[in-house]
C-alpha cells in the first residue's frame, strides 16, 4: 500500500538546522508532487510547499523562502525537508504528504501523510 | 490567522447529520473546484476525506459528503458515530502569489 515514513522525533538549538526524511513505498515516488506541512502544538494545518521529485523543482510558500529547503534522493524514494536558523516558534510536527500526479498543475489534494516528525525547538 | 473560516467547535448526537462550514474568498473556494477535506483523531495524521469539493477517495465511508456554494464549502457528516469524533480541517488551492495552498483554522466535532 501506499505510505510514507517519517524520520524521528527531532530537539534542537535556536538558531540551529534540521532535516527531516520522507521514505515512500508503494508508488512510483518521481509521479507524484511531494508537499510538507506543518502543526504547531495545539495549533491547524500550514502548507510549506512543495518538491517535484522528478525534476527536483520546488515552490515554496514565501513566508518560509530562503530558510527552507526541500531536496529529493529518487535512488532510495525519499524526499528531505531541511529547515534551518530555527526558532521556538518552530516547535511544530512536521508532515510530508502526496500531493497530485505529475504533471498535474493544482496540488488539490494530500494523500497519505506520513505519521508526522516532531521538531522541539528550545534552549 | 487561518485563511479559510471554520466553526471551532461543532457536536451532534450519534446518528444525527452534521455540517462544518468553510468560508474563503473568490481567490481559493470561491474560485477553483479545488477543496479538500482532512479528519484528524488525536496525536495521528490527517486523513483525506473529500477531495475536488465533493469527490471521496477509495475507503471513505459515503455518509461524508460535501459541497459548495459560492465562497462557501461545507462537509456533512450523515448518521453520525463515536469515531466521527476528531478534528476536521478544510484545504483550497489559491490564486495569492505568496502560497499555494490555504487551510482552515480546523473545527472539533464531538460526538455526544
Amino acid at each position: 500500500q501506499v505510505q510514507l515514513v517519517q524520520s524521528g522525533a527531532e530537539v534542537k538549538k535556536p538558531g540551529a538546522s534540521v532535516k527531516v526524511s520522507c521514505k515512500a513505498s508503494g508508488y512510483t515516488f518521481t509521479g507524484y508532487y511531494m508537499h510538507w506541512v506543518r502543526q504547531a502544538p495545539g495549533q491547524g494545518l500550514e502548507w510549506m510547499g512543495w518538491i517535484n521529485p522528478n525534476s527536483g523543482g520546488t515552490n515554496y510558500a514565501q513566508k518560509f523562502q530562503g530558510w527552507v529547503t526541500m531536496t529529493r534522493d529518487t535512488s532510495i524514494s525519499t524526499a528531505y525537508m531541511e529547515l534551518s536558523r530555527l526558532r521556538s516558534d518552530d516547535t511544530a510536527v512536521y508532515y510530508c504528504a502526496r500531493g497530485s500526479q505529475i504533471p498535474a498543475a493544482i496540488p488539490d489534494w494530500f494523500d497519505p501523510w506520513g505519521q508526522g516528525t516532531l521538531v522541539t525547538v528550545s534552549s | 490567522q487561518s485563511a479559510l473560516t471554520q466553526p471551532a467547535s461543532v457536536s451532534g448526537s450519534p446518528g444525527q447529520s452534521i455540517t462544518i462550514s468553510c468560508t474563503g474568498t473568490s481567490s481559493d473556494v470561491g474560485g477553483y473546484n479545488y477543496v479538500s477535506w482532512y479528519q484528524q483523531h488525536p496525536g495521528k495524521a490527517p486523513k483525506l476525506m473529500i477531495y475536488d469539493v465533493s469527490n471521496r477517495p477509495s475507503g471513505v465511508s459515503n455518509r461524508f459528503s460535501g459541497s459548495k456554494s459560492g465562497n462557501t464549502a461545507s462537509l456533512t457528516i450523515s448518521g453520525l458515530q463515536a469515531e466521527d469524533e476528531a478534528d476536521y480541517y478544510c484545504s483550497s488551492y489559491t490564486s495569492s502569489s505568496t502560497l499555494e495552498v490555504v487551510f482552515g483554522g480546523g473545527t472539533k466535532l464531538t460526538v455526544l
